[in-house]
């Protein structure tokens, strides 16, 4: 089957470092993606993972390993508008057509 | 703003019935993806076409189905209509069908209230 766990809710203090953990047991593999989304809006693309490793981009980070079905999103320098959803989701698919699984989000609070 | 638009943006009906819910993609963009989002579902892949072709189903019920029009837009059909499809309904578009572009803009949704 297809499952995908993150934890449902974290906090953190603006100004520090979160991470958030992402688990996947999936059928197919061809990517990990992680996306923000705000409450009431439209989730909104942050990372891609298909290599084991890291990828930076600016305050996000996100890391993969494919052989222990496990990947992280690192926020440093958190932000007030940091406070959202986060996406952990598996792309099964190839150059034909896309199948992508989400987990559940995990919402994180930035307190000030 | 992705580029993606979605409309209506609210919708609000009665079990039974049927609705279509309609998506343009971004310029350029051949691949519209449908999502529905609930709240004890969470964000829920239903189906994939690109160029006016369906490319990859997951989790869309019998009584939903989706085109993609010669212009690109795609129209979902959501019909008998029970209280468990509120929900959130977002569209994404890519440039291409498969892996080799990443990233996926959503549009703004379309939120379905079933009475």
């Amino acid at each position: 089957g297809q499952n995908i766990d993150q934890p449902t809710e974290m906090t953190a203090t603006e100004g520090a470092i979160v991470q958030i953990n992402c688990t996947y047991q999936t059928s197919g593999f061809n990517g990990l993606f992680w996306y923000q989304q705000h409450a009431g809006e439209a989730p909104t693309f942050l990372s891609y993972n298909v290599l084991d490793g890291l990828e930076e981009k600016g305050r996000f980070s996100s890391f993969l390993s494919r052989s222990k079905g496990y990947s992280y999103l690192l926020l440093k320098e958190l932000q007030m508008k940091d406070s959202a959803s986060y996406l952990c989701a598996v792309r099964d698919g190839g150059n034909y057509g896309q199948n992508f699984v989400f987990g559940p989000g995990t919402r994180l609070s930035v307190l000030p | 703003d992705s580029g993606v638009t979605q409309t209506p943006k609210h919708l609000i009906t009665a079990t039974g019935q049927r609705v279509t819910l309609r998506c343009s993609p971004r310029s350029g963009d051949l691949s519209v993806y449908w999502y529905q989002q609930s709240l004890d579902q969470g964000l829920q892949f239903l189906i994939q076409y690109y160029n006016g072709e369906e490319r990859a189903k997951g989790n869309i019920l019998e009584r939903f189905s989706a085109q993609q029009f010669p212009d690109l837009h795609s129209e979902l059909n959501l019909s008998s209509l029970e209280l468990g499809d509120s929900a959130l309904y977002f569209c994404a578009s890519s440039p291409d069908s498969g892996g080799s572009y990443n990233e996926q803009f959503f549009g703004p949704g379309t939120r379905l209230t079933v009475l």
